[in-house]
């Protein structure tokens, strides 16, 4: 089975904190994803990547770094966190393939983010 | 772009009842996949059923069915014999081909509840 983990599942910060969250899985997958989840807004793309290093900037990525030096490691920055930074974060991993099936993403349990 | 409907905002259905989730996509690919997830209360999403564009039959997977239509760019999940532990948030999804990974947009959702 496809295992995601997240470091933390509740976490409490204070505004203009540095916030690391982590995200790590154990298939082998090339693909990882950190969204953001709030009520009535759905699941928001932040960043994925595809490759070690390699990252590109989904559909929110305004205040947020990310970082992955390892295949099976993709780290979400808040760099100076702020209290619209309140949310549940998920992060997902998903295999590289042609095979339309082989994008199925695979979900952590989540990291609910409160920053005050 | 892709985009994904889900119209039914919430769900109360009686114990052993069928249910059926509406979802509806717009895409011009004409290869494409389409996902559905569940989300119980502690926020972890569940990868339940995929249908690839071109699977001639219904994707089955246990009590889950996908109802694929793709003249009506439908895909609702039906759920046989409900349980309480259906209750939950459900979650369209489809992939999307544009970018370096095959990402995946997600419609609002739909939350499910069964009675006793």
């Amino acid at each position: 089975d496809v295992k995601v983990t997240q470091s933390s599942r509740y976490l409490v910060k204070r505004t203009g904190e540095k916030v690391f969250l982590e995200c790590v899985q154990d298939m082998d997958h090339e693909n990882m994803f950190w969204y953001r989840q709030d009520p009535g807004l759905g699941l928001r793309l932040i960043y994925f990547s595809y490759d070690v290093k390699m990252k590109e900037k989904g559909d929110i990525p305004e205040g947020y770094s990310v970082s992955r030096e390892k295949k099976e490691r993709f780290s979400l920055i808040l760099e100076s966190a702020s209290t619209n930074q309140t949310s549940m974060y998920l992060c997902a991993s998903s295999l590289l393939g042609s095979y339309p099936g082989q994008g199925t993403q695979y979900f952590g349990p989540g990291t609910r983010l409160l920053v005050l | 772009a892709q985009k994904i409907t889900q119209t039914q905002p919430g769900m109360f259905v009686q114990e052993k009842e069928a249910v059926t989730l509406d979802c509806t996509y717009d895409t011009s690919d004409q290869s494409y996949g389409l996902f559905w997830y569940k989300q119980p209360s502690s926020g972890e999403m569940i990868f339940l059923i995929y249908q690839g564009s071109y699977d001639e039959q219904n994707a089955t997977e246990g009590r889950y069915s996908l109802n694929f239509q793709k003249a009506r760019k439908s895909a609702n999940l039906v759920i046989s014999a409900s349980q309480l532990g259906d209750s939950a948030m459900y979650f369209c999804a489809m992939r999307d081909h544009k970018g370096g990974a095959q990402k995946l947009v997600f419609g609002q959702g739909t939350r499910l509840t069964i009675n006793p």
